[in-house]
């Protein structure tokens, strides 16, 4: 059965300071997907991951993924407000079937 | 830009009730999903379409059950409504791409 961990869970940081949001899966896949949640809102999608190395970034935001260690990080760089915000990864459960499995998420808060 | 919309924002019903959540998707895509959103577990899939009249079951399908009579529309429906399955329930659809997209989500209470 495919398991999808975020960690942490609970992230609070300062303006301005760098993290890492971590996503391991359990089973092979080599598509990923990060998304993001406002309170009250729906998931917006931030980026696809499509093979073993890909790297992508929007931003102050950028997104890895190592297939072989089954592992995708979510960095941020100098962190500002409007960065906060619930993170989910997500993985294939069948590849290319979209019947995405979810992340926990990380909900982020970033203080001034 | 990609539109899916749920019918409503907001629901509380009574243990026992059918309940219809609805969903409706404007970019004529072949694939919709029903999720739902529970803290602390992220998303699970529930139950999904790949074409008209047709569905599979996801991860947790117990307790509901779909309709896709046409292309853009994707009901989810618990026949019979419990406390345990108040939650926040979130339709997608997708297209051959990777990429889903999401509704703005439905809160139901089940009182």
């Amino acid at each position: 059965e495919l398991k999808v961990e975020q960690n942490p869970l609970f992230l609070s940081m300062q303006e301005g300071k760098n993290y890492t949001i971590y996503c391991n899966y359990s089973t092979t896949s080599d598509r990923l997907y990060w998304y993001r949640q406002d309170p009250g809102k729906s998931l917006e999608s931030l980026f696809v991951l499509l093979s073993n190395g890909a790297v992508k970034q929007e931003g102050r935001l950028m997104a890895s993924l190592d297939t072989k260690a089954r592992l995708s990080t979510l960095h941020i760089t100098a962190a500002v407000h409007d960065l906060s915000a619930t993170y989910f990864c997500a993985v294939d459960k069948i590849q290319g079937a979209q019947k995405l499995v979810f992340g926990q998420g990380t909900r982020l808060t970033i203080n001034p | 830009d990609v539109k899916v919309t749920q019918s409503s924002r907001y629901l509380v019903k009574r243990t026992g009730e059918k309940v219809f959540l609805e969903c409706v998707q404007d970019m004529d895509h072949e694939n919709m999903f029903w999720y739902r959103q529970d803290p602390g577990l992220g998303l699970r899939l529930i139950y999904f379409s790949y074409d008209v009249k047709m569905k599979e079951k996801g991860d947790i399908p117990e307790g509901y059950s779909v309709s896709r009579e046409k292309k853009e529309r994707f009901s989810l429906i618990l026949e019979s409504a419990s406390t345990n399955q108040t939650s926040m329930y979130l339709c997608a659809s997708s297209n051959r791409g990777p990429e889903a997209f999401f509704g703005q989500g439905t809160r139901l209470t089940v009182v």
